[in-house]
């Protein structure tokens, strides 16, 4: 158990729909990323958030977007749903200092289907 | 339920030298194995990924992973490392159930020394 907690693990919708999915970090961890995976592209980094900030943007797109809370957890919205954002959704923690490689903790995934 | 056990949390090893990172994974199912790298303040990249076909699979940056079935390993090998190669590298499985969990090994971290 690495101590993330993702919810749901698995999210049936349809397209134009939108859907909130949601990431508890390790104890004491002040980062959070979030991943999409698809078995063909692999894991795609989508944003990081640190202390209730964003800290770093990857390949997110305008209809998604994510915010992190006071008590840390970390929440990611994707809207106006399509076929193609079917994908196993992660959610990573880690400590959160600066200029070193840190550790990351994964949640379970979100699977979500978009019908 | 599916594990995957990174036997090394680090490694260090000198510019030049062969390493090798080792991933062990248990699973009741047909997996799909991927190794994904961290560098400094960036997100991950996936270096390789074994779905089916060849054992021997080759990623980027010159890095391959076998997949041995009966060991039920996917260890990550480089001949000759450079100190660029300094990261941290995670082993995952994906099991080709309903569920399409993936599940990530605890990481190694890989210092490469001049």
């Amino acid at each position: 158990d690495s101590g993330v907690t993702q919810t749901p693990k698995h999210l049936i919708t349809a397209t134009g729909q939108r859907v909130t999915l949601r990431c508890s970090p390790r104890s004491g961890d002040l980062s959070v990323y979030w991943y999409q995976q698809s078995l063909d592209q692999g894991l795609q980094f989508l944003i990081q958030y640190y202390n209730g900030e964003e800290r770093a943007k990857g390949n997110i797109l305008e209809r998604f977007s994510a915010q992190q809370f006071p008590d840390l957890h970390s929440e990611l919205n994707l809207s106006s749903l399509e076929l193609g954002d079917s994908a196993l959704y992660f959610c990573a923690s880690s400590a959160g200092n600066r200029g070193r490689v840190e550790k990351l903790f994964f949640g379970s995934g979100t699977q979500l289907s978009v019908l | 339920a599916q594990s995957v056990t990174q036997l090394d949390s680090q490694v260090p090893v000198f510019e030049e030298a062969p390493v090798e990172l080792r991933c062990n994974y248990s699973s009741s199912v047909s997996v799909y194995l991927f190794w994904y790298v961290q560098y400094p303040n960036q997100g991950l990249q996936l270096l390789l990924k074994y779905l089916s076909g060849s054992t021997l699979v080759k990623g980027i940056n010159g890095f391959e992973a076998e997949f041995n079935k009966s060991q039920t390993s996917f260890h990550l090998r480089k001949p000759s490392v450079h100190i660029s190669d300094t990261a941290e590298y995670f082993c995952a499985v994906g099991s080709s159930g309903s569920a399409r969990q993936l599940t990530f090994g605890s990481g190694t971290q890989l210092t490469v020394l001049p």
